[in-house]
């Protein structure tokens, strides 16, 4: 079965470009997390949906960043626009009912660089 | 005060030894509890739940201290293969869609 995917898993881009970071979750699962890590922070949550709907956007850091989640398979990070200190690895997750407390699936990430 | 925290680390250890990292929880009021680990520049996964009455899986066993709100992990017999990031977890609203809360780390490298 297919985990969580996530693209790019690279991006490199300029100061005051916008990034769209995409993730298409485990299907079947309803609830997807965005998460920030960085060395300093470690993992920050940044959002997370159930059931396609936002629940908790307490975590993204302002304006320039939103989310998206259209329909069950597909969500979008975008971060408009981009600054160095954006700079990061981004992890989208998924979960079920089903999946146990706690147990989130991560994909890959997406490696961001913001020059 | 951090939510979850974690000693850093690096715990460097040769193979075979016995290791354990603590966390400490601010939120008394948090449901449940986990350890993931983390490869170097990959995901997290989750390795196990920690239970109340204190849980083992193999060499791994997961001990929770509720009235001095801590988290211990312990390692016996570590292995190469054991080297990551281990990150302490926190529920702080139970169920299985409520978001967690991840300690930023403790570093275990296993030597020959």
């Amino acid at each position: 079965d297919a985990g969580v995917i996530q693209s790019p898993r690279h991006e490199v881009t300029e100061m005051g470009q916008e990034v769209t970071l995409r993730c298409k979750p485990i299907s079947g699962h309803n609830s997807l997390f965005w998460y920030r890590q960085t060395m300093m922070r470690g993992l920050e949550l940044l959002i997370y949906f159930n059931n396609n709907v936002p629940i908790d956007d307490s975590g993204m850091p302002e304006d320039r960043f939103s989310a998206k989640m259209p329909n069950a398979s597909f969500s979008t990070l975008k971060i408009q626009p981009s600054e160095p200190r954006d700079s990061a690895v981004y992890f989208c997750a998924s979960s079920s009912r089903t999946s146990g407390r706690g147990t989130q699936y991560f994909g890959p990430g997406t490696r961001l660089t913001v020059l | 005060r951090k939510e979850v925290e974690q000693d850093p680390g690096p715990f460097n250890v040769p193979e075979g030894a016995t290791v354990a990292f603590n966390c400490t929880y601010s939120n008394s009021a948090s449901q449940s509890f986990f350890w993931y680990r983390q490869d170097c520049r990959k995901e997290p996964k989750l390795l196990m739940s920690v239970y109340s009455s204190g849980n083992e899986d193999g060499r791994f066993t997961a001990q929770l201290n509720r009235a001095s709100q801590y988290i211990s992990l312990l390692i016996r017999d570590s292995k190469l293969s054991d080297s990551a990031t281990y990150l302490c977890v926190v529920n702080p609203e139970g169920g299985t869609a409520s978001k967690l809360t991840f300690g930023t780390g403790t570093r275990l490298q296993v030597t020959l």
